[in-house]
């Protein structure tokens, strides 16, 4: 199974400071029909998780500006400009170009 | 609006067997491939079985495998998730989620206790 390995684990951050989360995978994720299927999921404290960014850089409807991917073959991030309260949780990368699917390990993102 | 509405958790001892269903609504169900995630509390997210859109391909993770089915009923826009001979390690919550390579939907979960 490809291993999705997140960094850090624990991220502090000040409200209005920018956040960035390094998720690298030990195969390439680019399919054989070219896309690559590199997700990134939030999921705030009591809820179920939440899809902001599918396909590596494609930001879901309803997700704000400020969540930002980026990456290729084996190495992703996801980025936050502005850190708002409200984005205190645990995020997650997962892959789906190879069977399984796999997620990362998740990053618990906290106002300091 | 996508909902997915999970039943049939509960506690169980070892080598017992649960059925889990998921109601779906708001949007084309047999459009649609779907899986099981299960999350272990404090833990991480595991993707567990997943079925396309109208049954012919379903496939589950190893630790599973000859134990836990996966089924769809497109005219009652429903999945089910069929677990035998459930193991202490099995003990998770599980989630009805959309999708196969792009989960794009979750249910809140429905938990699984096996304990004796």
């Amino acid at each position: 199974d490809v291993v999705m390995t997140q960094s850090p684990l624990s991220l502090p951050v000040t409200v209005g400071q920018p956040a960035s989360i390094s998720c690298r995978s030990n195969q390439n994720l680019v399919s054989s029909d070219g896309d690559t299927y590199l997700n990134w999921f939030q999921q705030r404290p009591g809820q179920s998780p939440r899809r902001l960014i599918y396909k590596v850089s494609n930001r879901d409807s309803g997700v704000p500006e400020r969540f930002s991917g980026s990456g290729s073959g084996t190495d992703f991030t996801l980025r936050i400009s502005r850190v708002e309260a409200e984005d205190v949780g645990l995020y997650y990368c997962m892959q789906g170009t190879h069977w399984p699917p796999t997620f990362g390990q998740g990053t618990k993102l906290e106002i300091k | 609006e996508v909902q997915l509405v999970e039943s049939g958790g509960g506690v169980i001892r070892p080598g017992g067997s649960l059925r889990l269903s998921c109601a779906a609504s708001g949007f084309t169900f047999d459009d649609h491939g779907m899986s099981w995630v299960r999350q272990v509390p404090g833990k991480g997210l595991e993707w567990v079985c997943g079925i396309n859109w109208n049954g012919g391909s379903r496939n589950c993770i190893d630790s599973v495998k000859g134990r836990f089915t996966i089924s769809r009923d497109n005219a009652k826009n429903s999945l089910d998730l069929q677990m035998n001979s459930l193991r202490v390690e099995d003990t998770a919550l599980y989630h009805c989620v959309r999708g196969l390579r792009g989960i794009d939907s979750w249910g809140q979960g429905a938990p699984v206790t096996v304990s004796s």
